[in-house]
Order: structure tokens, then sequence, then C-alpha cells
């Protein structure tokens, strides 16, 4: 069972706001909610981290409802130097040991800036 | 940018030969992951350690060892390659599980 889902992919326009919303129906008491950005050819990056309510860092924000079974990467004014493929992923930061799922990307969202 | 290295950075080997790929890390994180990746499939786990000595597989690990002997460096073996292990593999570590990760360049492992 997956335990996100994200839109395969979205188009938007340089200067405008875009939010990815991730569905995590499933999310348990201890996960946590990261996002991920990867352009072709490198590894993924770090984009933000978060438990509940709002988080926001230099690059974007993350807001996750109170019921915390779905989140939304906002990333404020892209350029076309965003289009990439936007990763969210849930996991427990308190496990520590084997047997977990690792850290476990789905297929991401492949998100398009146009001009 | 954290210190993870990954070698060779592109191999070429024939079907049935052994193939191993070698993630090195100066942070002196506690968890190291291996990952291939193919279009259309996102990021696959393959094993993961979290620990020296300590590791558990993810879930495309058919075909593939791993072993930690130092919390350094951790390896990924091809018993015997096949063509369908022709693929980008990438390296990442993370100090706690779940934790922010990092990644290395990946390694472009073309089997023929």
């Amino acid at each position: 069972l997956a335990k996100t889902t994200q839109p395969i992919s979205m188009d938007s326009y340089e200067g405008q706001e875009v939010n990815i919303t991730c569905s995590h129906n499933n999310i348990a008491t201890n996960d946590y909610i990261t996002w991920y950005q990867q352009f072709p050819s490198q590894g993924p990056r770090f984009i933000i981290q978060g438990y509940k309510t709002k988080v926001t860092n230099e690059v974007a924000s993350l807001f996750i409802p109170a019921d915390r079974k779905s989140s939304t990467l906002s990333l404020p004014r892209v350029s076309l130097s965003d289009t990439a493929v936007y990763y969210c992923l849930v996991g427990d930061r308190s496990y520590s040991g084997g047997g977990a799922d690792g850290l476990t990307f789905g297929k991401g969202t492949h998100l398009i800036i146009q001009p | 940018d954290a210190g993870i290295t990954q070698s060779p950075r592109h191999k070429v080997t024939e079907t049935g030969t052994p193939v191993t790929l070698r993630c090195h890390q100066t942070e002196n994180h506690r968890y190291m992951y291996w990952y291939r990746q193919d279009p259309g499939h996102g990021l696959r786990l393959i094993h993961y350690s979290y620990g020296v000595k300590d590791t558990d597989k993810g879930e495309v690990s058919d075909g593939y060892s791993v072993s930690r002997s130092k919390t350094e460096d951790f390896l990924l073996t091809l018993e015997s390659a096949t063509s369908s292990q022709t693929s980008v593999y990438f390296c990442a570590i993370t100090p706690g599980m779940n934790t922010e990760a990092f990644f290395g360049q990946g390694t472009r492992l073309t089997v023929v």
C-alpha cells in the first residue's frame, strides 16, 4: 500500500505560486512529512520537513492540516529553474533499527514551469 | 555540500560479471541507502544500512547485496550483472531515520 499519493505532473508559469498536494491517509503518529526536489541527472535535494501546522524556510512553505492526512508544498513565485520532480515522503523519525521501510520515495510530481 | 562520494561515476560491464559500487561518506552519519532510478519508476530503494554490519532490504533487493564494514563505506554488489540492472544508482546518507537525506552524484551503470 503506497504511503503517499501525489499528482504525476503539474504545469505553471514563472512568477506564480505553485502548490503541490500530497495525500498520506495512513500517516502514523510519529511520522514526519518531508519534501525533496530532484533535477535531471542529480540526486534529490531536501527542501523542507514538518510534523504539523506550517513550516517555512527560505525556499518553500509546508502546510499540514490538523488531521495530517495530506500536506501541501508551496513554492512562491516560481522560476524556470524550479522545473524538477518533487517527492513527498512520510516516515518515523524515532525509529532506529532495521525492518522499517527505509527512506522510501514514490514517483514524485514532475513540475514544469513555463515562461 | 555533504561529504558523500560515489565511485565509479560511470561503468559499462558485461552480463554475468560481478560489479561493486562504492559509497563513501565523511559525515559519520548512521544511515546509508542505495537506490536505483529508471525512467518512469522514480527512486526505488535497494538496501539500506542502520549501522556497521546492520543492513536491511528495500523494495528491489533481488540480485543485489550490500556490505558495511565501517561507518564511512557502504558497498553495493551485483553478483552477476544483468541487462535489467542497467540504471542510475544513487547513494544517500542520513544522521537518523527519516531525517534530512544527502545524496551522492549517482553512478550510471550499463550492462551490455
